[in-house]
């Protein structure tokens, strides 16, 4: 399978506990998105990368988020001290380039307990 | 602040009925538009795309949408649907010069057979 793809698929943690996420894009894609998707909602946007820079961050994204991308390649994306709120499906995607559309994995579903 | 909005929430319909899913989005600028869909346990999947030219793009499975610039408007058409367009369907605006999308909040599609 050649699309993106994200680990875990599902994850259920107690609050206060600190979670991880992976995603790996297409290959050639230097572009990298996180969007968070919660129930009734369409995804919102939280945090983009061209390469391994990280050049926006929403203002959804707490102190207790945070993002990497270390060698332009998969990306990582961290919550510390979970809250319930925090209960979200996040969503990775990845473009060539602005002038292509994005593709979407499959998401995380982040259940905090 | 931009935003998209898609007034149907939920739509039945019986196979074979034809369909129109509205998005509307606030920018006054330069937009490329897009219609993804979710199927049933699956990740979001581009059906068609618009960056410019035809304001009428033609998708996958028959889906087509028509770009309207003097009314803001991206509506997801389709002549007559199938069992197996039972899904959620989301509009999304990409604004020019920037890497993110604004989603609307969906319209569940529930065909009838």
């Amino acid at each position: 399978d050649t699309g993106v793809s994200q680990n875990p698929r599902h994850k259920i943690t107690k609050r206060g506990q600190n979670v991880t996420f992976r995603c790996d894009p297409i290959s050639e894609h230097n572009r990298l998105y996180w969007y968070r998707q919660t129930l009734g909602q369409g995804p919102e946007f939280l945090t983009y990368f061209q390469n391994e820079a990280q050049l926006e961050k929403s203002r959804l994204l707490s102190d207790r988020f945070s993002a990497e991308r270390p060698k332009g390649s998969f990306s990582t994306l961290e919550i510390q001290r979970t809250e319930q709120g925090d209960s979200a499906m996040y969503l990775c995607a990845s473009s060539l380039d602005t002038a292509t559309e994005a593709f979407f994995g499959q998401g995380t579903r982040l259940t905090v307990v | 602040a931009q935003s998209v909005s898609q007034h149907n929430h939920h739509v039945i319909l019986s196979e074979a009925a034809s369909l129109e899913l509205g998005c509307n989005y606030s920018y006054g600028g330069t937009v490329n538009l897009f219609w993804y869909v979710q199927y049933p346990g699956q990740h979001l999947q581009l059906l068609l795309k618009y960056f410019s030219g035809d304001p009428l793009v033609k998708g996958i499975k028959g889906f087509e949408a028509e770009f309207i610039k003097s009314k803001f408007s991206f509506n997801l058409r389709k002549p007559s649907v199938q069992w197996s367009d039972t899904a959620e369907y989301f509009c999304a605006v990409g604004l020019s010069g920037t890497y993110k999308y604004i989603f609307g909040t969906g319209t569940r599609l529930k065909v009838l057979a």
